[in-house]
């Protein structure tokens, strides 16, 4: 069972340009999560997303930033008109649908690291 | 507000001798914790987790420690090997939340081992 998968690894863009991060998530999972995390520091939760359906973007910033996870497909992380201040690890996570009060576990991605010059 | 901190950025400990991360939390309504291990280059890896209703966990060679009324988690990790190398989070998920829900992260604990 191949694991949460994301392309690209590595990513550089200009400043004004657009980013788009594809997240595959494990087999048999239907919740996604976006995290992004700067140099020396911990993840900070963006959004989560099930098919079809945003469900709390409580940590996505209010422009530019954009998720969706389709029908088919992987879930799209989309950063518009990119500046420095993007630079940094993204990652995705999956988790299966949980039964009532039951935490499942995110299983996490390599990250795509984009870098905006 | 919600944050989750740790005392040590940096711990270097002999192989084979035991390791102990420690990490405070400050919300009170987290009723589920987790750790992460991070090698460079790589995601989050799970560690183990422990919820609120318990104190101590066992995993192979990692035990959690969650003390409620001082609001403190520790992660023993027993023979350190150099395998264990890593950035290490510790993590909580807010009471109230679905069965699936955002993580909250600390910021890191870097464990470095002397051969």
């Amino acid at each position: 069972n191949a694991g949460v998968m994301q392309n690209p690894r590595h990513l550089v863009r200009r400043r004004g340009q657009e980013a788009r991060l594809r997240c595959s998530p494990m087999k048999g999972h239907s919740h996604v999560y976006w995290y992004r995390q700067l140099p020396e520091e911990g993840l900070k939760f963006m959004v989560y997303l099930q098919k079809e359906n945003i469900i709390d973007e409580s940590g996505m910033p209010k422009e530019r930033f954009s998720a969706e996870f389709p029908k088919e497909g992987p879930s799209i992380l989309r950063i518009q008109q990119v500046v420095r201040g993007d630079s940094a690890a993204y990652f995705c996570a999956s988790s299966p649908l949980g039964t009532s009060g039951v935490k499942e576990t995110q299983y996490f991605g390599p990250g795509t690291r984009l870098l905006v010059l | 507000g919600e944050s989750v901190g740790l005392h040590l950025p940096t711990l270097s400990v002999q192989e084979g001798d035991n390791s102990i991360i420690n990490c405070a939390y400050s919300n009170s309504a987290s009723d589920y914790f987790i750790w992460y291990k991070q090698e460079s280059g790589k995601g989050p890896q799970f560690i183990i987790d422990i919820r609120s209703n318990m104190d101590k966990r066992q995993g192979q060679r990692v035990t959690v420690l969650l003390n409620k009324t001082v609001k403190h988690l520790s992660l023993q990790i027993a023979a350190t090997q150099p395998g264990d190398s890593a950035v290490y989070f510790c993590a909580e998920i807010p009471k109230g939340y679905s069965s699936a829900s955002k993580i909250i992260f600390g910021s890191g604990t870097r464990l470095s081992i002397r051969p």
